[in-house]
């Protein structure tokens, strides 16, 4: 499959800053993109999507951003919490049967 | 809603032993998916299923690989004989045609092949 691959491994941040978090995506008929949260010892869980004919969605405290011309994704976490601190990835859909390709991941870790 | 279930949640085993995970899918979905997540690749996609039926089982590994779903409530994945490259975390996830191609994730299934 295509790979997606995140710029930074690892981020750390103080409680009540803002997170931003990136992602490059290499397939430009890639379609829909989600953002997934994991917790320690838990599967991925759906944070917030958007699909390829915007550039901007928001959601409590995130943001999506998506930038076609570069093939770049990002989330922004408002007001970041201890509760934020997981791994966090981007996966795209190449709307063909469902199919999703996930990056390596980003740990982000919430400083109290 | 009872979510993706897995099981075992966690397995250790002895190199050369036959593996078997199992997954419940959320009820209603048509799609189902393994993955296979590790420090070193990330979160690889081993097969898909649509209505009970293999898509795509490219990212399996080997024959020693192998994953069936009988019926929609249900699949395994088995591996056998089982290697020490095979230690990772499985997860089984979900989805709905109507609903979108957002995955829903089980717990996963950590297994360790001494």
């Amino acid at each position: 499959g295509e790979s997606v691959g995140l710029h930074l491994p690892t981020l750390s941040v103080q409680e009540g800053d803002n997170s931003i978090i990136n992602c490059a995506y290499s397939n430009s008929a890639s379609d829909y993109f989600i953002w997934y949260k994991q917790e320690s010892g838990k599967g991925p869980q759906f944070i917030i999507d958007i699909r390829s004919n915007m550039d901007k969605r928001q959601g409590q405290r995130v943001t999506v951003l998506l930038n076609k011309t570069v093939k770049h994704l990002s989330l922004q976490i408002a007001a970041t919490q201890p509760g934020d601190s997981a791994v966090y990835f981007c996966a795209e859909n190449l709307n063909t049967g469902n199919q999703f390709y996930f990056g390596t991941g980003t740990s982000l870790t919430v400083i109290p | 809603d009872a979510g993706v279930i897995q099981s075992p949640r966690h397995e250790v085993t002895e190199m050369g032993q036959e593996v078997t995970l199992r997954c419940k899918p959320i009820s209603g979905h048509d799609y189902l998916f393994w993955y296979r997540q590790t420090m070193m690749r990330g979160l690889e996609l081993l097969i898909y299923f649509n209505n009970n039926v293999p898509i795509d089982d490219s990212g399996m590994p080997e024959d020693r690989f192998s994953a069936k779903m009988p019926n929609a409530s249900f699949s395994t994945l088995k591996i056998q004989p089982s290697e020490p490259r095979d230690s990772a975390v499985y997860f089984c996830a979900s989805s709905a045609t109507w609903g979108g191609p957002q995955l829903f994730f089980g717990e996963g299934s950590r297994l360790t092949v001494l």
